[in-house]
């Protein structure tokens, strides 16, 4: 059983910018969330896709975007970067109705310059 | 909405000693608790749960009772080790079906030999 893996591990960006980062969830789940994790803080819920369809957003703005393919992996798109993005990424695959136990990836730690 | 307060670190501890890290919620309904655990270098992984009142989740001698009319989780070990430093963070969700999870803002957990 293949766990959740994020790419790339580490990016540099400068404001302005936009940038992709990919997840690949756990073998036989359905559902991927992303999460932003500021230094020092717990993640936030960024959103939610089942099915290829979003189902269910965090309070963030619409230059975050996500897709989920037919194979589960996932990307997340941040466009219009700004210096307040700088955070670790955090992609976490379930099942519906897994009754809140994800299982996260090691992150995409993104620093906007 | 749904928050998450937790005890602020760093902790230091020796080991062997007893270990107490509180959290407290705000919910509406019937929400789940949890305790995730991120080791230096790894994914944020689950450590425990417990989805109705007075439930206890234990997991590698940690536990935590769902206390309702507290509105606590708050996690204890009686005797930790040094491979027990790591950051922990309480969570909890509210939705079936659409896995969000609130969390706390992380208590940093270091073991002295």
């Amino acid at each position: 059983e293949t766990g959740v893996t994020q790419s790339p591990t580490h990016l540099i960006k400068t404001r302005g910018q936009q940038v992709t980062l990919r997840c690949s969830s756990q073998s036989g789940h359905n559902t991927v969330s992303w999460y932003q994790q500021a230094l020092g803080q717990g993640p936030q819920f960024i959103f939610q896709y089942y099915r290829e369809e979003e189902n269910g957003r965090g309070n963030f703005p619409p230059r975050f975007s996500g897709l989920q393919f037919p194979n589960y992996s996932s990307e997340l798109n941040v466009n219009a970067l700004e210096l307040d993005d700088s955070a670790l990424y955090l992609c976490a695959s379930s099942l519906v109705g897994g009754a809140g136990e994800l299982f996260f990836g090691e992150g995409s730690r993104l620093t906007v310059l | 909405g749904n928050s998450v307060t937790q005890m602020e670190g760093p902790v230091t501890l020796s080991e062997e000693a007893f270990l107490t890290i509180n959290c407290t919620y705000t919910a509406t309904g019937y929400p789940s608790l949890f305790w995730y655990v991120q080791y230096p270098g790894e994914g944020l992984q689950l450590l425990l749960k417990a989805t109705k009142a007075d439930d206890k989740g234990s997991n590698k001698g940690f536990e935590a009772t769902y206390r309702k009319e507290t509105t606590s989780f708050h996690l204890e070990k009686g005797s930790v080790q040094v491979s027990d430093s790591a950051v922990y963070f309480c969570a909890l969700t509210a939705n079936f079906g659409n896995e969000k999870l609130t969390f706390g803002t992380g208590t940093r957990l270091t073991i002295i030999p």
